[in-house]
């Protein structure tokens, strides 16, 4: 079946613009992650949603980030007032705990994001 | 939070040798750790996990171990080939779902 998809894949915006960066899980998967990723970096957790509750904000680096996932399924990313520090990759990722016990996640292709 | 270390950051072998890459974690509570791979430009995919009641996992020829008492975990990979070549991540999940990854290893198999 179809993987974890994200749009767009690349995203130039200026600084002071407003981006949203979308994630369609894999269906049927419960959770889903988003990380940040700088060049030549580990993903860094941004924030972790149960079907349409945020449970865990707390990677968000400032008030200009903001998730949501409102029906459960499709994932939005927006940034407000980009700086140039929020250039990164950005990947979303989805596991179902349906299998028992299973933390497996499924990456995105990520969005590269550039902030000029 | 969880810190997560890992060491080295690139690595070369020998195509047919062995390849190893340790993580240290520090939350005792951590209870997951997957690695991953990620070749250029494209998305990490899980090649391998233990789970923090098992103390070694093996498939086919990558293993990895897991020390709870001194927390840290390893990747061994053996008999290399070029298509080993790429970016490997470690991770430690906390409680709660929150994963912290390490700062990966550029892993190079030189032909």
């Amino acid at each position: 079946g179809a993987g974890v998809s994200q749009s767009p894949r690349y995203k130039v915006a200026k600084r002071g613009q407003d981006v949203a960066l979308r994630c369609d899980p894999i269906s049927g998967h419960v959770s889903l992650f988003w990380y940040q990723q700088a060049l030549g970096q580990g993903p860094e957790f941004l924030t972790y949603f149960q079907n349409e509750a945020q449970l865990d904000k707390s990677g968000l680096p400032s008030d200009r980030f903001f998730a949501e996932r409102p029906e459960g399924s499709v994932s939005t990313l927006k940034i407000q007032r980009t700086q140039q520090e929020d250039s990164a990759v950005y990947l979303c990722a989805s596991s179902s705990r349906r299998a028992l016990n299973s933390y497996e996640q499924y990456f995105g292709p990520g969005t590269r994001l550039t902030v000029t | 939070g969880e810190n997560v270390e890992q060491h080295p950051s690139t690595l070369s072998v020998q195509e047919g040798d062995s390849a190893v890459i340790k993580c240290t974690y520090s939350d005792s509570a951590s209870n997951y750790f997957p690695w991953y791979k990620q070749e250029l430009g494209k998305r990490p995919q899980l090649i391998i996990d233990i789970r923090s009641n098992v103390g070694e996992k093996k498939d086919q020829r990558i293993a990895v171990t897991l020390n709870k008492t001194a927390k840290h975990f390893s990747l061994h990979i053996t008999e290399t080939q070029p298509e080993d070549s790429a970016v490997y991540f470690c991770a430690a999940k906390r409680l709660g779902n929150q994963f912290y990854f390490g700062t990966g290893t550029s892993l190079t198999v030189i032909p």
